[in-house]
């Protein structure tokens, strides 16, 4: 069965500075794909990454980058230079490739302090 | 923003009762997800339809249904509504032969009382 774990329910970071959060998934198909969500308290799901279990590098978007794993099964997300608009509930999911049907990590409530 | 629009935002429903939440899909997309999302928790993926057609289900009993129209918009219904149905509802649109994305609308908030 596939598995998502986030294993840090809170974080608090000092703005500008960059933070990690922790995701490793469980599963037994051999193409997948990940994913980073950010969920603000208005409740949309925000898209930030993407990163293909086939994929050589990790990937960048902007402030965010997926420090991708294979062989220990994580995919944490790195926020670089964090802002007080990153507050926010951010989730991990996966999906065979190609297929959108996510499954859902537990998500971390960031909080950014000034 | 993206494309993707949801309705209503919110409702309130009795135990017992039906409800229908609708989701337009953004434009080039044919795919349609749902999810559920009880508070403090992810969300949880409840089915998904693809040109019309269910393709794919998570553990949600017979009474969540879900519909596709030709223009890729999508429906999903609740009977017999229980309390433990009370969650923010999402959707999601992508098209697997565009792109690794899919996007989600703003939610329906349902409250079972």
């Amino acid at each position: 069965a596939q598995k998502i774990t986030q294993t840090q329910p809170g974080m608090f970071v000092q703005e500008k500075e960059a933070v990690t959060l922790d995701c490793t998934y469980d599963t037994s198909d051999p193409s997948y794909g990940l994913f980073w969500y950010k969920q603000p308290s208005s409740g949309e799901m925000i898209f930030l990454i993407y990163q293909g279990s086939y994929d050589q590098q990790n990937a960048t978007e902007g402030r965010y980058s997926l420090n991708f794993q294979k062989a220990r099964k994580s995919a944490n997300l790195v926020i670089s230079a964090s802002q007080l608009g990153d507050s926010a509930m951010y989730f991990c999911a996966m999906s065979p490739l190609r297929n959108y049907q996510l499954i859902w990590g537990a998500g971390t409530k960031l909080i950014i302090k000034p | 923003e993206t494309g993707v629009t949801q309705s209503p935002t919110h409702l309130i429903k009795t135990r017992g009762q039906q409800v229908t939440l609708r989701c337009s899909s953004q434009s080039g997309h044919n795919t349609v997800s749902w999810y559920q999302q009880a508070l403090g928790q992810g969300p949880q993926f409840i089915f998904q339809y693809y040109r019309e057609e269910e393709n794919g289900r998570g553990n949600f009993p017979p009474r969540f249904s879900g519909l596709q129209f030709p223009n890729y918009s999508s429906e999903l219904n609740v009977n017999a509504l229980e309390l433990d149905d009370s969650a923010l509802y999402l959707c999601a649109s992508s098209n697997p032969g565009l792109g690794t994305e899919a996007f989600f609308g703003q939610g329906t908030r349902l409250t079972v009382v």
